[in-house]
C-alpha cells in the first residue's frame, strides 16, 4: 500500500498561535483523507474527513473554524489548529483508505500548546 | 458513548504463551473489524481484519475471532514474542452497510506487555 507521510512529528507552540500539520499520500492519489486525534490513554477519535476539492466533513463536536482542513491536491491534506490552547494539546494522526489495502496511517504529530 | 470498547487497559503475558485481547462493540451497523498495533508517538499499523460474514480470520501468529451475536471479537497472538509488546487497538466500520469511506471507530486500546 501507499505510504502516508505526516509532518511535523512534533511541535510546541504558544497559546493563541496557529499550527499547520501536513499529511501527504505517497504513490496514491487520495480523494479522501481522515484526521484523528488521540488524547492520552484514550482512543483515536475521528475529527474530520478531508475531501479533495471540496469542504471537509467534521464529526459532531469538532469546531470547523478551529480545525481548518484544506485538501487542495490528491496527495496533500493540511490541518491547521487555529488559536491553539493547552486543551488542544494532543496527538493528531491522518490516514488514507485504499480499496485493496484498507487504512494506512501517518506517523502522527504530537502537538503541545504552552 | 463508546461504540467500541476494550475493557482491559493492559495485559501481561509470558513470552511463548497465548495473548488474547478482547473487544466489544455496540453498533449493529458495524460490519468490518480491524486490529491495529501502535507504538508510542507513531501511527497505528494494521494487523488483521475480519468481515462480519466470517467468524474467524487467521494470519500467521494472529487470529481474530468474531462473535456477532455477542458483539464481541478477540485477537489471539500465539506464540507471543517480546516484539509484540505495544498498544493494540480494535477498530470498526460500516463498510458494507452504506457507510462508505466514513473512517474508523476505535477502542481505547490495550497495552500488551510480553514478559521474557
Amino acid at each position: 500500500g501507499a505510504v502516508v507521510s505526516q509532518h511535523p512529528s512534533w511541535v510546541i507552540c504558544k497559546s493563541g498561535t496557529s499550527v499547520k500539520i501536513e499529511c501527504r499520500s505517497l504513490d496514491f492519489q487520495a480523494t479522501t483523507m481522515f484526521w484523528y486525534r488521540q488524547f492520552p490513554k484514550q482512543s483515536l477519535m475521528l475529527m474530520a474527513t478531508s475531501n479533495e476539492g471540496s469542504k471537509a466533513t467534521y464529526e459532531q463536536g469538532v469546531e470547523k473554524d478551529k480545525f481548518l482542513i484544506n485538501h487542495a491536491s490528491l496527495t496533500l491534506s493540511t490541518l491547521t489548529v487555529t488559536s491553539a490552547h493547552p486543551e488542544d494539546s494532543s496527538f493528531y494522526i491522518c490516514s488514507i483508505k485504499q480499496d485493496n489495502y484498507g487504512y494506512t496511517f501517518g506517523s502522527g504529530t504530537r502537538l503541545t500548546v504552552v | 458513548d463508546q461504540q467500541v470498547k476494550q475493557n482491559s487497559p493492559s495485559l501481561s503475558v509470558q513470552e511463548g504463551r497465548i495473548s488474547i485481547l478482547n473487544c466489544d462493540y455496540t453498533n449493529s451497523m458495524f460490519d468490518y473489524f480491524l486490529w491495529y498495533k501502535k507504538y508510542p508517538a507513531e501511527g497505528p499499523t494494521f494487523l488483521i481484519s475480519i468481515s462480519s460474514i466470517k467468524d474467524k480470520n487467521e494470519d500467521g501468529r494472529f487470529t481474530v475471532f468474531l462473535n456477532k451475536s455477542a458483539k464481541h471479537l478477540s485477537l489471539h497472538i500465539v506464540p507471543s514474542q517480546p516484539g509484540d509488546s505495544a498498544v493494540y487497538f480494535c477498530a470498526a466500520e460500516s463498510m458494507y452497510s452504506g457507510g462508505g469511506a466514513d473512517g474508523l471507530t476505535f477502542g481505547k486500546g490495550t497495552h500488551l506487555i510480553i514478559q521474557p
